[in-house]
């Protein structure tokens, strides 16, 4: 059980257009999504937590209006990177939580959506 | 910020010996997790201990944590070349569902 996914795993854009990853949790109902982003050889830097129904928050730096996150249902959360450009080029991982229980500390995570933008 | 530190940044083994990685954090924490990532994929949990608990076992995994010194380790007995890959450890401070990650550990574990 607890499985995520995420769409698409790896996505090629072009320098000022929108690219939209999904993050879907499959058997449970997450009422807490996080997303992350990854440099290559790196570790996991928080980007945004999201709570079903209400707005992200944002982590310090983390500039909201180019990482645009909609969590419209308990099931699935959105990242839209808005006017990508090269520099936002990097692995996106999400993870979702459950509500309540002993393993309420624990997140499922996505298995990553490669952004390339040229 | 990146709380955990892990070392080594980089762990070469044979097959069948026993990998340490370490993990040092500098906050007060709720429970500390260890995830194991494999090249390009996402994260899969290994284990959760809480901050009340010093030792805790899950099949070839031993993890310990000393809150005196904010360390943990985590030991893979036995190790086996499906066991390579980049193993984190993430911390969750009290009162909050974040988890901060270390910068990992890359085993490779040679046939």
């Amino acid at each position: 059980g607890a499985v995520v996914s995420q769409h698409p795993s790896r996505v090629i854009c072009k320098s000022g257009t929108s690219v939209k990853i999904e993050c879907r949790s499959l058997d449970f109902q997450a009422t807490t999504m996080f997303w992350y982003r990854q440099f290559p050889k790196k570790s996991l830097m928080l980007m945004a937590t999201s709570n079903e129904g209400s707005k992200a928050t944002y982590e310090q730096g983390v500039e909201k209006d180019k990482f645009l996150i909609n969590h419209a249902s308990l099931t699935l959360s959105t990242l839209t990177v808005t006017s990508a450009h090269p520099e936002d080029s990097s692995f996106y991982i999400c993870s979702a939580r459950g509500g309540g229980g002993a393993s309420s500390y624990e997140q499922y995570f996505g298995p990553g959506t490669r952004l390339t933008v040229t | 910020s990146q709380q955990g530190e892990e070392d080594p940044q980089a762990l070469s083994i044979q097959e069948g010996e026993n990998a340490t990685m370490n993990c040092s954090y500098k906050t007060s924490i709720n429970n500390l997790q260890w995830y194991r990532q494999n090249s390009g994929r996402g994260l899969v949990h290994l284990i959760l201990i809480r901050s009340n608990e010093r030792e805790k076992h899950s099949g070839r995994l031993r993890v310990t944590l000393d809150t005196s010194k904010k360390s943990s380790s985590l030991l893979i007995t036995a190790s086996r070349a499906a066991d390579t890959a980049s193993y984190f450890c993430a911390t969750v401070k009290g009162g909050s569902e974040k988890l901060v990650f270390g910068k990992g550990t890359k085993l490779t574990v040679n046939p």
